[in-house]
């Protein structure tokens, strides 16, 4: 592993169906993130997490929930998938000296 | 989070520098800029950052003006490869607790 891996790479999903997003880094980042891209659309911050332990509300936090039990990985779960949830989802972490987001290569997810 | 202002989209000859802008007018003392792109569905890559210094890396130049309310990237020699989308963004910095909103971007396309 070298820098940060998402899986699956893409998912088709029924509606009503429970769906969890994995995200693993090794980097030893302390903050993490969870993005969704729409078509066309620039990136949307879901939820992050600043340290093991914590997590917070991004721009577009409802229908999902994530946890972090650990410094490594950050999975983020929609409950009860619906279509509007058709989209790209990037994991990102970053460390404490301002050198910028590390992204991983995406889950393309579609809810049907 | 200050709110950024990009061209929708700009060409660029191949070989040529790619100059572009990003208004930011109410950003404030201790928001850093940052530059990111994004090539195809890819995620992100981090290409600079800077608070109200020029800075210069292997990737591209900012300038960054002296009231701090816009800046420019600067692609010194573009390629084809640097057809991407490209994100400027105002944050806070504090530690490992800064969180990174998206907007909309400038589509550069480099033109052989």
């Amino acid at each position: 592993i070298a820098g940060i891996t998402q899986a699956p790479t893409s998912q088709i999903l029924a509606a009503g169906r429970r769906m969890t997003l994995r995200c693993t880094q090794d980097m030893r980042h302390n903050a993490m993130y969870w993005y969704r891209q729409d078509l066309g659309l620039g990136l949307r911050l879901i939820h992050y997490s600043n340290t093991a332990g914590t997590t917070g509300k991004g721009e577009v936090p409802d229908g999902y929930s994530v946890s972090r039990a650990n410094t490594d990985d950050f999975p983020l779960t929609l409950a009860s998938a619906v279509p509007s949830q058709t989209s790209v989802y990037f994991c990102a972490s970053s460390d404490d000296r301002a050198s910028g987001y590390t992204f991983g290569s995406g889950t393309r997810l579609t809810v049907v | 989070d200050a709110k950024t202002t990009q061209p929708p989209s700009m060409d660029c000859a191949e070989g040529r520098a790619a100059n572009l802008p990003c208004n930011h007018s109410t950003i404030s003392g201790n928001e850093y800029v940052y530059w990111y792109r994004q090539i195809h569905s890819q995620g992100p890559q981090y290409i600079i950052h800077g608070l109200k210094n020029n800075e210069t890396n292997e990737m591209a130049s900012l300038i960054i003006t002296e009231d701090r309310k816009s800046s420019t990237l600067i692609l010194p020699h573009a390629t084809l490869r640097d057809t991407a989308v490209y994100y400027c963004i105002a944050s806070f910095y504090s530690g490992n607790t800064g969180k990174l909103i998206f907007g909309q971007g400038t589509t550069l396309q480099v033109k052989p």
